[in-house]
């Protein structure tokens, strides 16, 4: 299995809502990644975890709040967003954060539209 | 200041010719390139990675090379297919960071045409 499920594949809300973003993936993978990804742009990497432990944070606004409550799962809360928040949200796995053991398994992502 | 760029936005190619596109990278010492393929609103698939003294590397269709000197990555499709067209990117890692996070360049959009 080298799939990264993410959940939900649209979300749309307002600017006072409060919802989350799941990962999942079932490959034994200890590196996990949040991304933003906007129309004609490249991946901009948001959050890291290593086994479990936040270990980057790519001054993302607190509004952006990641969570790892096991080795399968990730997810982002996401609360009071702007307009400008609105993008593709993908999430990766890796083996490790090791060099050379980056390569990184994506998921379908989860367009959000924040009104 | 660190940049990666992919040499076009957009390659238009006939079918059955081999699609060449470029990566060159400033100010990065990247022990590793990565080559991923993003289809339109679907997370980048991983393709191919390279090692800085590795000169070449293949997959099928699939050709990577990696010139440290020049600070360029070349990657080629042979017998394009229309199934080819998809947006590639080009992905360092870059141990003189510490963190051996990726850094993606923007990206490539190849159009092959029947």
């Amino acid at each position: 299995d080298t799939e990264v499920t993410q959940t939900p594949k649209h979300l749309v809300m307002g600017m006072t809502n409060k919802k989350s973003l799941k990962c999942e993936q079932h490959m034994g993978h200890r590196a996990m990644y949040w991304y933003k990804q906007k129309a004609k742009k490249p991946p901009e990497l948001m959050f890291v975890y290593s086994y479990e432990k936040l270990s980057i944070n790519e001054s993302v606004p607190s509004r952006f709040s990641p969570e790892c409550p096991n080795s399968s799962l990730l997810n982002l809360h996401l609360h009071a967003l702007q307009p400008e928040d609105s993008a593709l949200y993908l999430c990766a796995s890796s083996r490790k954060r090791l060099a050379g053991e980056n390569i990184q398994y994506f998921g379908a992502g989860t367009r959000l539209s924040v009104l | 200041s660190q940049k990666i760029e992919q040499n076009s936005e957009a390659l238009n190619i006939q079918e059955g010719k081999t699609a060449t596109l470029t990566c060159n990278y400033t100010n990065y010492s990247p022990a590793y390139l990565q080559w991923y393929r993003q289809d339109p609103g679907r997370g980048p698939v991983f393709l191919l990675l390279i090692r800085e003294n590795e000169k070449e590397k293949r997959k099928e269709r699939l050709k990577v090379t990696f010139d440290t000197t020049l600070k360029q990555s070349l990657f080629h499709i042979t017998a394009s297919q229309p199934a080819d067209s998809a947006t590639y990117l080009c992905a360092l890692e870059d141990l003189g960071a510490g963190s051996y996070q990726l850094t993606f360049g923007k990206g490539t959009k190849l159009s092959v045409i029947p």
